[in-house]
């Protein structure tokens, strides 16, 4: 199993441009959800869902989007990057019912110029 | 906002000593649980311990859970090297876990 797939790695991008990262699962986890890291505030949730077609809002989901098509993917989009979005974004994923632990994806690092 | 916080901040000890790890939380829990995230790297799951349970061990962590005065400890023994890294607390529903800020061990050789 690779377990949490994230892509991509590093990106950097441009104030006002938009993109996507990927977050992929292949452990059958019906909750997923994104996480920024930021120095000195630790990890703060943007946005999960806890399955296909369901999702909903953390406590940081202004600038992003999220859609769940299928249970594996969960990508995470942001719609007009801002300089305030500049940070690592982590991609977690875990069965739900009884609390468990989260799987987490390495990190995608996101520079906005 | 941050429903656990750790203390300290920063710990530096020598291999082989004990590290101790302290964790507060502001309102009534289900369950804790303890992530480590090596430097560039996403957070693992070290252990969770439930709102009925006291102490649990795994390996070389022992977390501890007093519910009265909403907080729990990760004691580390006999550290190494390779324990250098953030450990974070973590707290709250399901759905919407929150973490604390982190503890940045470094165990010098």
């Amino acid at each position: 199993n690779a377990g949490v797939t994230q892509t991509p790695k590093f990106q950097v991008l441009k104030t006002g441009q938009s993109m996507t990262l990927q977050c992929a699962q292949d452990m059958n986890h019906e909750y997923m959800s994104w996480y920024r890291q930021d120095p000195g505030m630790g990890l703060r949730l943007i946005h999960y869902s806890v399955g296909a077609g369901i999702t909903d809002q953390g406590e940081v989901p202004n600038g992003y989007n999220v859609s769940r098509s299928t249970t594996e993917d969960f990508p995470l989009r942001l719609l007009s990057a801002a300089p305030s979005q500049t940070s690592v974004y982590f991609c977690a994923s875990r069965f739900t019912g009884q609390a468990g632990e989260l799987f987490f994806g390495e990190g995608s690092r996101l520079t906005v110029l | 906002s941050q429903q656990g916080e750790e203390d300290p901040q920063a710990l530096s000890i020598q291999e082989g000593e004990n590290a101790t790890m302290n964790c507060s939380y502001k309102t009534s829990i289900n369950n804790l649980q303890w992530y480590r995230q090596n430097s560039g790297r996403g957070l693992v799951h070290l252990i969770l311990i439930r709102s009925n349970e006291r102490e649990k061990h795994s390996g070389r962590l022992r977390v501890t859970l007093d519910t009265s005065k909403k907080s729990s400890s990760l004691l580390i023994t006999a550290s190494r090297a390779a324990d250098t890294a953030s450990y974070f607390c973590a707290t709250g529903p399901n759905s919407k876990l929150t973490f604390g800020k982190g503890i940045t061990l470094s165990v010098r050789p």
